[in-house]
């Protein structure tokens, strides 16, 4: 496994369901992001957190919720979801003065709206 | 017009190919300039760096960058069936914490041996 944890690997869940994703990284970086990845799409900046304070929330539909309780940890939390939410919620860690080339990414949680 | 474009493909070579896989920006305030590899079922991991225009080198793998067309260029010697994989190219304006990287959608590459 990578520098950065993802869990859970794959998760289905209907319209109506809360659930939480779960992002922990283990590489003392600074500033964590969620992207969304969808079939033939670029990979979409949904939320960015620098020491531990949000800094860009992509216009990102409120059925979404991030949390950074501390610099080592995000959540997203999801709840009614739409079929349409269904993609690949990949996260991401950087170090300050390396947000270019020091992105590490985790494997990902496989979403399926049904 | 997208501020990155890339063409999805996919691309099909032989064991042995030289690949061009290419990107083009519309943003000119882009210094930072990466290709991340995806394979299938795992998180993108940076491949290649380069800042601002030129070349590098690492092993099989060369990237270009040439600000003045906004364009950009991953090039792979001796491909290998293990190169099978997602490329994706990234740009950033900054380099500090909390910067997004805008992405394209990715090149998918099939080497068959």
């Amino acid at each position: 496994e990578t520098g950065v944890t993802q869990t859970p690997r794959h998760l289905v869940m209907g319209m109506t369901n809360k659930k939480s994703l779960k992002c922990e990284q283990h590489l003392g970086h600074n500033a964590m992001y969620w992207y969304k990845q969808s079939a033939k799409k670029p990979l979409e900046l949904m939320f960015v957190y620098s020491l531990e304070e949000r800094v860009e929330n992509n216009s990102v539909p409120s059925r979404f919720s991030p949390e950074c309780p501390n610099s080592s940890h995000l959540f997203l939390h999801l709840h009614t979801l739409q079929p349409e939410d269904s993609a690949l919620y990949l996260c991401a860690s950087s170090q300050d003065g390396q947000g270019g080339y020091g992105y590490t990414f985790g494997s990902g949680t496989r979403l399926t709206v049904v | 017009q997208k501020e990155v474009e890339q063409d999805p493909g996919p691309l099909s070579v032989p064991e042995g190919a030289i690949v061009s896989l290419n990107c083009t920006y519309s943003n000119s305030a882009f210094q930072y300039f990466m290709w991340y590899r995806q394979y299938s079922r795992k998180g993108p991991e940076l491949l290649m760096y380069t800042y601002s225009s030129g070349n590098k080198e690492d092993g099989r793998f060369t990237a270009q960058v040439d600000k003045s067309s906004k364009y950009i260029s991953l090039f792979i010697r001796d491909s290998q069936p293990s190169d099978s994989a997602t490329y994706l190219c990234a740009m950033s304006a900054a380099n500090q914490a909390g910067t997004a990287l805008i992405f394209g959608k990715g090149t998918t590459l099939s080497v068959s041996s």
